[in-house]
């Protein structure tokens, strides 16, 4: 496996709290993803990094933000949790040596907001 | 991203060779072929991708057809273990020599081939 951790694995919480999810990579690699999956829709990316302190917006953005202060960590937050926001959140890298290396994901964080 | 169009769902036997379908018909010059899989409750597992050769590693083969328009997974000896949903995907290199100023892709998964492998 890819070295990637994300925290926590699982989450309940009450819907306006704040949520932060971490994921942590040992690979040096300089692009980080956050993806979304729920029933019906496939994977849906949320915001993607492609080195410190740059980050972009994905396709379902509204509603989190990302952070990235250094190459390990890549922070996605909830600023004010919904429950439409409740899902099984993945974390992915990409970078190393040469071209289109392929993404490589973390083993996901299951997000229930009540 | 090209679309790609796959059968909801296949049955192989434990043992023979799984041939898993994907047609993309739109896909452009610069992007390629990305196969993964997923099992259930897991994070998507990468399995191989090509441009335009035909490609193999360790777990699976990849033929794409001359025009590009369609291509073919095939795990060679199918285990219980391979019962999972198996995506394919088309997207534009992620070299950081070609998006140095950001830009990277993010992948976009459709619903896939739910494989089961029957004993």
């Amino acid at each position: 496996d890819a070295g990637i951790t994300q925290s926590p694995r699982h989450k309940v919480t009450e819907t306006g709290t704040p949520v932060t999810l971490r994921c942590h990579q040992t690979e040096n690699h300089r692009y980080m993803y956050w993806y979304r999956q729920d029933p019906g829709h496939g994977l849906r990316l949320i915001h993607y990094s492609y080195g410190v302190k740059d980050t972009d917006k994905g396709e379902v953005s509204d509603g989190y933000s990302v952070s990235r202060s250094k190459t390990e960590d890549f922070l996605l937050t909830l600023e004010s949790a919904t429950s439409s926001q409740t899902s099984v959140y993945f974390c992915a890298i990409s970078g190393g040596q040469g071209v289109n290396q392929p993404q490589h994901f973390g083993d996901g964080t299951r997000l229930s907001i009540l | 991203d090209a679309k790609t169009t796959q059968p909801p769902s296949m049955d192989c036997a434990e043992g023979r060779a799984a041939n898993l379908p994907c047609n993309h018909s739109t896909i452009s010059g610069n992007e390629y072929v990305y196969w993964y899989r997923q099992i259930h409750s897991q994070g998507p597992q990468y399995i191989i991708h090509g441009l335009k050769n035909n490609e193999t590693n360790e777990m699976a083969s990849l033929i794409i057809t001359e025009d590009r328009k369609s291509s073919t997974l095939i795990l060679p000896h199918a285990t219980l273990r391979d019962t999972a949903v198996y995506y394919c995907i088309v997207s534009r290199s992620i070299g950081a020599e070609m998006y140095s100023g950001g830009g990277a892709d993010g992948l976009t998964f459709g619903k896939g081939t739910h494989l089961i492998i029957q004993p």
